[in-house]
C-alpha cells in the first residue's frame, strides 16, 4: 500500500489551461503539504494545509489552490498555466507538530 | 535567500569509504533538522533526524551531527554501499504546520 499517492505522475497540457493534481494519503496524518522542485531542483514548501489551518507560501500565485475534500485527500488546482509552472510537485503527510513528512512520488507538469 | 545550504553539489565515495555531507543553515529559529534520499522518479525519504537540543543521533550507517553555533549539521554514512547512491537533501523545520525549508541537495556516488 503507497502511503502518499499523486495522480498522474505526468501531465504535459497547453498554456492556460486549468489543471488538477490529486492526492491522497492513508497514514492517517492531520497534515498535508504541497511542494514545488523546480529546474534548478529547490524544493519548496506551497501550502501546508490541516482541518484548522491553511499556511500558504507568500511566493505562490494565486493561480495555485489547495482543495481538501477530507483529512485523506488534499488536491492542488492550477488555473491558467504558466510555462514557468513547469516543475514537479510533491504532496506530502505528517502528524501537526512532527516534521517527518512522507512524500508521494511527485507529478512532473510540463507546460507548453 | 536560502536558508538552508548544501554547497557541494555532488560528491564521490569509494563503496567502504566513509560519506560526509554537509549543511549549513541560517534561520535561528530552525529546531528541528531532517536529512532525506531521493532517487530519480520518485519522492523524498525519510532518513534521519536531530532536535536542536541533541548533537548527535545515530541510526544504523547513518549518524547526524549538529553544531548548533556553527549552524552546521552533517550527515555520516559508514561503511557506504551502492545502495547509498542518490541525492541527499538536508531540511531544517521551526516546528508547526508550516512545511520543512529544504537545501539543494548533494548527489552522492558510490563508486566500486
Amino acid at each position: 500500500d503507497t502511503a502518499v499517492s499523486q495522480t498522474p505522475k505526468y501531465l504535459v497540457t497547453q498554456m492556460g489551461n486549468d489543471k488538477s493534481i490529486k492526492c491522497e494519503q492513508n497514514l492517517g496524518h492531520d497534515t498535508m503539504y504541497w511542494y514545488k522542485q523546480d529546474s534548478k531542483k529547490f524544493l519548496k514548501i506551497m501550502f501546508s494545509y490541516n482541518n484548522k489551518e491553511l499556511i500558504i507560501n507568500e511566493t505562490v500565485p494565486n493561480r495555485f489552490s489547495p482543495k481538501s475534500p477530507d483529512k485523506a485527500h488534499l488536491n492542488l488546482h492550477i488555473n491558467s498555466l504558466e510555462l514557468g509552472d513547469s516543475a514537479v510537485y510533491f504532496c506530502a503527510s505528517s502528524w501537526t507538530g512532527n516534521t517527518e513528512a512522507f512524500f508521494g512520488q511527485g507529478t512532473r507538469l510540463t507546460v507548453v | 535567500d536560502q536558508q538552508v545550504k548544501q554547497n557541494s553539489p555532488s560528491l564521490s565515495v569509494q563503496e567502504g569509504r566513509i560519506s560526509i555531507l554537509n549543511c549549513d543553515y541560517t534561520n535561528s529559529m530552525f529546531d528541528y533538522f531532517l536529512w532525506y534520499k531521493k532517487y530519480p522518479a520518485e519522492g523524498p525519504t525519510f532518513l534521519i533526524s536531530i532536535s536542536s537540543i541533541k548533537d548527535k543521533n545515530e541510526d544504523g550507517r547513518f549518524t547526524v551531527f549538529l553544531n548548533k553555533s556553527a549552524k552546521h549539521l552533517s550527515l555520516h554514512i559508514v561503511p557506504s554501499q551502492p545502495g547509498d547512491s542518490a541525492v541527499y537533501f538536508c531540511a531544517a523545520s521551526g516546528g508547526g504546520a508550516d512545511g520543512l525549508t529544504f537545501g539543494k541537495g548533494t548527489h552522492l556516488i558510490i563508486q566500486p
